[in-house]
């Protein structure tokens, strides 16, 4: 069975970092596409970045590019996003997700809350 | 980017009924080279992470009920639940997977008794 299990969701001033995790088991991690989707409190789907199976190509929406660092432990199956210089519109809660191009299956998700 | 956009944003619907939801893409998401049309649909329950019901654009995901069907080309796409049931009160998105990893979705459609 496929699960993918978050953290590192927390409670952050602006200016902060935070690291987020996935765990993911049941399929073989690095043959797979994974990503980082959010969504705001009451708000719709919004995708933050994406890291290919090799952890070499990585991809970052515009809102949160030069801030965000996705990247991944295959030998752990961990997928991370390093979030630095938060700002009060990155509050969300955070999604991993396995993509075989559509992102099939997903993590409950971890709470961002940034605020002062 | 391509632009994902929802209509309506919300709908009341009787138990039994239809319902449809429309979704437009800003450019066509058809790929020639392989005669598909990258579009899918997500459920999302409160408390929930999206779950996929169809992609392909028509094609339902294994376990979803045929009550849910999906139709559509090019730029103009529908999701249709044929009788609405009690369990399908959700928030449901389009989504294009044309440009993955970097994915767009609809603004979402509440779907309501």
């Amino acid at each position: 069975e496929v699960q993918l299990l978050e953290s590192g969701g927390d409670f952050v001033q602006p200016g902060g970092s935070l690291r987020l995790s996935c765990v993911v088991s049941g399929f073989s991690f690095s043959s797979y596409v994974m990503s980082w989707v959010r969504q705001a409190p009451g708000k719709g789907l919004e995708w933050v970045s994406g890291i290919l199976g090799n952890g070499v190509t990585t991809y970052y929406a515009d809102s949160v590019k030069g801030r965000f660092t996705i990247s991944r432990d295959n030998s752990k199956n961990i997928l991370y996003l390093q979030m630095n210089n938060l700002r009060a519109e990155d509050t969300a809660i955070y999604y991993c997700a396995k993509t075989t191009g559509i992102p099939d299956s997903w993590g409950q998700g971890t709470l961002v809350t940034v605020s002062s | 980017d391509i632009v994902m956009t929802q209509s309506p944003d919300s709908l009341a619907v009787s138990l039994g009924a239809r319902a449809t939801i429309n979704c437009k893409s800003s450019q066509s998401i058809f790929y020639s080279s392989n005669n598909k049309t990258y579009l899918a649909w997500f459920q999302q329950k409160p408390g929930q992470p999206p779950k996929l019901l169809i992609y392909w654009a028509s094609t339902r995901k294994s376990g979803v009920p045929d009550r849910f069907s999906g139709s559509g080309s090019e730029t103009d796409f529908t999701l249709t639940i044929s009788s609405l049931q009690a369990e399908d009160v959700a928030i449901y998105y389009c989504h294009q997977y044309y440009t993955t990893p970097l994915w767009t979705f609809g603004q979402g459609t509440k779907v309501e008794i």
